[in-house]
């Protein structure tokens, strides 16, 4: 069966430092993975997505990348976090389009 | 922006009563909708799909209906139970490689 991980669970960075979350998943090839952001009590904003190893599609400008080194590694980062970037991160994959994604646990970052 | 909107931020029902929460979508070309459910400090969970040559699909104890003539989706929990409070997002895919988002009903169900 197909799993995804997210990590870490929750992270606090001061402003100014770099940031890297991780995702990987599992049981699956070729996945469409993508990277969302929730603030609080809010809905889901789609920040990157991506297709296939490389090709990275970002929906928002902003202060942050992604990258898909490995076909079921999906990375977001900054290299200097705002206060703005606090939030909810979660990951998800989906095999095709027209079909729903599955999402990680996601993580908790706030910049203080 | 998000095309998936949301009639009702918050729903309160009593436990045992049937919920109904509702779901806009602006887009005509939408052919397949997804509920998911999410638990605080959690990801969402799939909760059903329909596509859009139907317009009634049923699960265990949820049904969701979609009516494409007023670009309507809602989803119905039969018998709603305490741990059936969360945040529940409806989304569309219009036929590329995204789900729009609503931006959530809060459900809260009262002992």
């Amino acid at each position: 069966s197909q799993t995804i991980h997210q990590w870490p669970a929750t992270l606090v960075q001061p402003v100014g430092s770099p940031l890297s979350l991780e995702c990987t998943v599992e049981g699956t090839s070729n996945p469409n993975l993508y990277w969302y952001r929730q603030a609080a009590g809010r809905g889901l904003q789609l920040l990157f997505y991506s297709v296939g190893i490389g090709q990275i599609s970002s929906e928002v400008p902003q202060n942050l990348s992604a990258s898909r080194p490995q076909d079921r590694q999906f990375i977001l980062s900054s290299k200097k976090l705002l206060l703005s970037d606090s939030g909810f991160y979660l990951c998800a994959w989906s095999v095709n389009t027209g079909y729903g994604y599955t999402f990680g646990s996601g993580t908790r970052l706030t910049v203080v | 922006g998000e095309s998936v909107g949301l009639h009702l931020p918050t729903l309160s029902v009593q436990e045992g009563d049937n919920s109904i929460i509702n779901c806009a979508y602006s887009n005509s070309a939408s052919d397949y909708f997804i509920w998911y459910k999410q638990e605080s400090g959690k990801g969402p969970q799939f909760i059903i799909d329909i596509r859009s040559n139907m317009d009634k699909r049923q699960g265990q104890r949820v049904t969701v209906l979609l009516n494409k003539t007023v670009k309507h989706l809602s989803l119905q929990i039969a018998a709603t139970q305490p741990g059936d409070s969360a945040v529940y997002f409806c989304a569309e895919n219009i036929n590329d490689y995204k789900l729009s988002f609503g931006a959530g009903t809060t459900v809260t169900v009262r002992a």
